[in-house]
Parts: C-alpha cells; sequence; structure tokens
C-alpha cells in the first residue's frame, strides 16, 4: 500500500514544455521532500517543504506544499533533456519515517 | 566533505543465504536509514539507527536487521534470503533524526537467484 500518490507515472514531452507532476496522500506530513533520481543512482534531494501552503523555487523548480499538508506538487518550466529522470517525492509521516511514492518518470526529448 | 558510501555495488545471492550490506555516512551525520527499492517502484523505508540504536522501523520482518557503528557506520543484514529480497538497497544519512533532509549513497543492487 502507498501512502503517497504520485501522477502521472509517466511523462514524455518535447524540450521547452512546461510540465506539472503531482504528488497526493490522505495523511499528513510534517515535511515532505521532492528527489530526482537517475538509473543506478540514489536519489538527490532537490528540495524540502515544511509549511503548509509553502512555495519553492529552485531556478525553473517549482514546489508547493498543500495548506493541509497532504499534498505537493512540482511544476517544470521550460523543460530541458537534463531534466529527465525519475522524480520521487517522500513524507515524513511518523517521527523519523519517510514514506516515498513510487515516482514519475520523466522524459525531456531534445 | 565525503558523500555517502555503501558496497559493494553489485551483489548476488542464492535463496535462503544471509547477506550483509554496508554504508558509511555522510562526514558530521549521525543518523543512518536504509531503503528497498524494487525495480520501478519508489524506495520503502526499512529502519533507522540513530547513534548506535534502531529509532524506527517500517513493516519489514525480523530477518531484515541492521548495526550502527561508533562512526556511525551501518549495516544491513538480510537473512534467510527471498527472491523478492531482490532489489536496490539504499542507505541515507542525516545530521540528527529531527533534520528533514537525507542525502542518499548510490545503493547496492542485489540479486537473489
Amino acid at each position: 500500500t502507498q501512502l503517497l500518490e504520485q501522477s502521472p507515472q509517466f511523462l514524455s514531452i518535447q524540450e521547452g514544455e512546461n510540465l506539472t507532476v503531482y504528488c497526493n496522500s490522505s495523511s499528513v506530513f510534517s515535511s515532505l521532500q521532492w528527489y530526482r533520481q537517475e538509473p543506478g543512482e540514489g536519489p538527490v534531494l532537490l528540495v524540502t517543504v515544511v509549511t503548509g501552503g509553502e512555495v519553492k523555487k529552485l531556478k525553473r523548480l517549482t514546489f508547493q506544499f498543500g495548506d493541509a499538508r497532504k499534498d505537493s506538487s512540482l511544476h517544470i518550466t521550460a523543460a530541458q533533456p537534463g531534466d529527465t529522470g525519475l522524480y520521487l517525492c517522500a513524507g515524513e509521516y511518523n517521527f523519523n519515517k519517510f514514506y516515498f511514492g513510487s515516482g514519475t518518470k520523466l522524459n525531456v526529448k531534445p | 566533505e565525503t558523500g555517502v558510501t555503501q558496497s559493494p555495488t553489485h551483489l548476488i545471492k542464492t535463496r535462503g543465504q544471509q547477506v550483509t550490506l554496508r554504508c558509511s555516512s555522510q562526514s558530521g551525520h549521525n543518523t543512518v536509514s536504509w531503503y528497498q527499492q524494487a525495480l520501478g517502484q519508489g524506495p520503502q523505508f526499512i529502519f533507522q539507527y540513530y547513534r548506535e540504536e534502531e529509532n524506527g522501523r517500517g513493516n519489514f520482518p525480523p530477518r531484515f536487521s541492521g548495526l550502527q557503528f561508533p562512526n556511525y557506520s551501518s549495516e544491513l543484514n538480510v537473512n534467510a534470503l527471498e527472491l523478492d529480497d531482490s532489489a536496490l538497497y539504499l542507505c541515507a544519512s542525516a545530521g540528527g533524526p529531527t533534520t528533514y533532509e537525507q542525502y542518499f549513497g548510490p545503493g547496492t543492487r542485489l540479486t537473489v537467484t
């Protein structure tokens, strides 16, 4: 059972397009992280959001934490081939326990 | 500052055998968490160690056990291996158990035949 549902599972777009990835749960999280993982490597932390309604920007990436701290979104503007990878969200559910979604596999074609 | 390292990179074992995986945490980090990532899935939390004590566990059977050493490096032991244990095993280190941010190693790919 996945506590965090990510959508879409797969996304294939052209360079320059915008996209949004969603991470939803019925549970409340004390914090939520977004990671990017490339094949054969460990996930790399992109951002941590803590406060409900929080918005963080990292260059062309915008992250939002829902007001109720149950969901989050990642928006990429003008996607580039270097953005290709598996995007994972992870929520701190109980103290010290992090649950991951199954990920969104993004492919940006040149 | 060195990052999180794991060994070995790849491992092939037979069903019923035992395996030990190793993780060196990032310099200055005293908390290590272990995750199992099956193909096409997100990582699943196995357990966390803080200052040599288990400090939280996911839904994994007791044949998954661990250790943390005084230098904060860690081991994951799996007994009586099953085919479904085939996965990428990731460790992540953090500066403390209440620190939100954790940093992952490259993982150990375990194949059970």
